[in-house]
């Protein structure tokens, strides 16, 4: 039983730099969204999906690109990383319609030098 | 716009005595609100949320939190600490419609001691 899973957990990367942050469910949800983590921050929104071929800017979107082109993945791509975007980053997923219960990956700590 | 306080930066107390940890949140209509904990090096678990009806709610691991109208707040509280409570608490509200677009609180890290 995976659940949410994240991949990879630990990154380095020189600015400039692109990559990708994958997330992947196994729960069969339509919703999935990333959010980052920073210190005295809380969790901010970056972009969620309420479904294959539908995605939507969150809270802070700039320097980040997303696609969902099946129900179980939603990669997160990073163009041209920034120190700005250090941080550890978590992917959730849920049901949808509205429940309130979201999945969380156990999250991707990225640096940006 | 939705938005969630949670003044308590870090609280501390010890194994046994009881807890309580504030939230505050703004919203133009009766919100759906959440607490999630975090345990180091892990995403987060929903432990409790309120709809509608009873305003005290119950949740997991022995939590419990009261919706009040009037102040804005839902508060978590469990009567009682163990050492595994120590984790970061995140209060969360979301709108009462279409998605789970949630807007979190900067979390209180709460510490217990023997």
């Amino acid at each position: 039983n995976a659940g949410v899973t994240q991949t990879p957990k630990f990154q380095v990367l020189k600015t400039g730099q692109s990559m990708t942050l994958q997330c992947a469910q196994d729960m069969n949800h339509e919703y999935m969204s990333w959010y980052r983590q920073d210190p005295g921050m809380g969790l901010r929104l970056i972009h969620y999906s309420v479904g294959a071929g539908i995605t939507d800017q969150g809270e802070v979107p700039n320097g980040y690109n997303v696609s969902r082109s099946t129900t179980e993945d939603f990669p997160l791509r990073l163009l041209s990383a920034a120190p700005s975007q250090t941080s550890v980053y978590f992917c959730a997923s849920s049901f949808g319609g509205y429940t309130g219960e979201l999945f969380f990956g156990e999250g991707s700590r990225l640096t940006v030098l | 716009a939705q938005s969630v306080t949670q003044p308590d930066i870090h609280i501390t107390v010890s194994e046994g005595a009881s807890l309580e940890l504030r939230c505050n949140y703004s919203y133009g209509a009766t919100p759906y609100l959440f607490w999630y904990v975090q345990s180091p090096g892990q995403g987060l678990q929903l432990l409790l949320k309120y709809f509608s009806g009873d305003t005290l709610v119950q949740g997991i691991k022995g939590f419990e939190a009261e919706f009040k109208r009037s102040q804005s707040s839902f508060n978590l509280r469990k009567p009682s600490v163990h050492w595994s409570d120590a984790a970061e608490y995140f209060c969360a509200v979301g709108p009462n419609f279409g998605n789970e677009k949630l807007t979190f609180g900067t979390g209180t890290r709460l510490t217990i001691i023997p």
